[in-house]
């Protein structure tokens, strides 16, 4: 059974930019929830799609902003990119909700903003 | 506001000891606790979880503990080997389907 896929695994991009990242969940799995890991901050929950629907959203700017598609994939967008943004850019999936746990998660793509 | 708190140093254990790792939180009522490992460059891999109402959970060489009065959970490796090495994460969610995560403790298993 393939695991989680992130696409691209490593972009530079420059202030003011946007980017978007890509999640493939494992097959089957309904629910999709990003995260953002730094040094500082450690792991820090963005959002969580199920269904196609949006569940819970973290304390993050509207610059961030995701959405999921029929087949489950998952897209999150950064806006107007800041030095800050940079990090490690997780995405998991789970056959049931982030609040039950078993996350499943991918490598991550690693978004450095100059 | 909501805080967990892990080991901020890294741990150094001689291989075969056991490693005993430290989940402490506050300001937060969780319904369930979880555990993950990640090695450097990797996404986390989850381990364990334990449900507010139970005590204790084991899977082959980890268990877990919750108390949810001291609001503290302890992760254990028996019999640890230097492939346990890694950082490991713990992660509190409830019931309005947020997860925090601590920012994890490094284990050295020393050999």
């Amino acid at each position: 059974k393939a695991g989680v896929t992130q696409t691209p695994r490593y972009l530079i991009k420059t202030r003011g930019q946007q980017v978007t990242l890509s999640c493939s969940p494992i097959s089957g799995h309904r629910s999709v929830s990003w995260y953002q890991q730094t040094p500082g901050q450690g792991l820090q929950f963005l959002f969580e799609y199920f269904s196609e629907t949006q569940r819970n959203k973290g304390n993050f700017p509207g610059r961030f902003s995701g959405r999921q598609f029929s087949n489950s994939r998952s897209e999150m967008n950064v806006s107007t990119l800041e030095l800050g943004d940079s990090a490690l850019y997780l995405c998991a999936s789970s056959t049931r909700t982030v609040y039950t746990g078993e996350l499943f998660f991918g490598e991550g793509s690693r978004l450095t903003v100059l | 506001s909501q805080k967990i708190e892990q080991n901020s140093e890294a741990l150094n254990i001689q291989e075969g000891k056991t490693a005993t790792l430290t989940c402490n939180y506050t300001n937060y009522s969780p319904a369930y606790l979880q555990w993950y490992r990640q090695d450097p460059g990797r996404g986390p891999v989850f381990l364990l979880l334990i449900r507010e109402n139970e005590k204790e959970k084991r899977k082959e060489r980890l268990k877990v503990t919750f108390d949810t009065t001291l609001k503290q959970s302890l992760f254990h490796i028996t019999a640890s080997q230097p492939a346990d090495s890694a950082t490991y994460l713990c992660a509190l969610s409830n019931r309005d389907d947020k997860i925090i995560f601590g920012k994890g403790t490094r284990l050295h298993i020393l050999p």
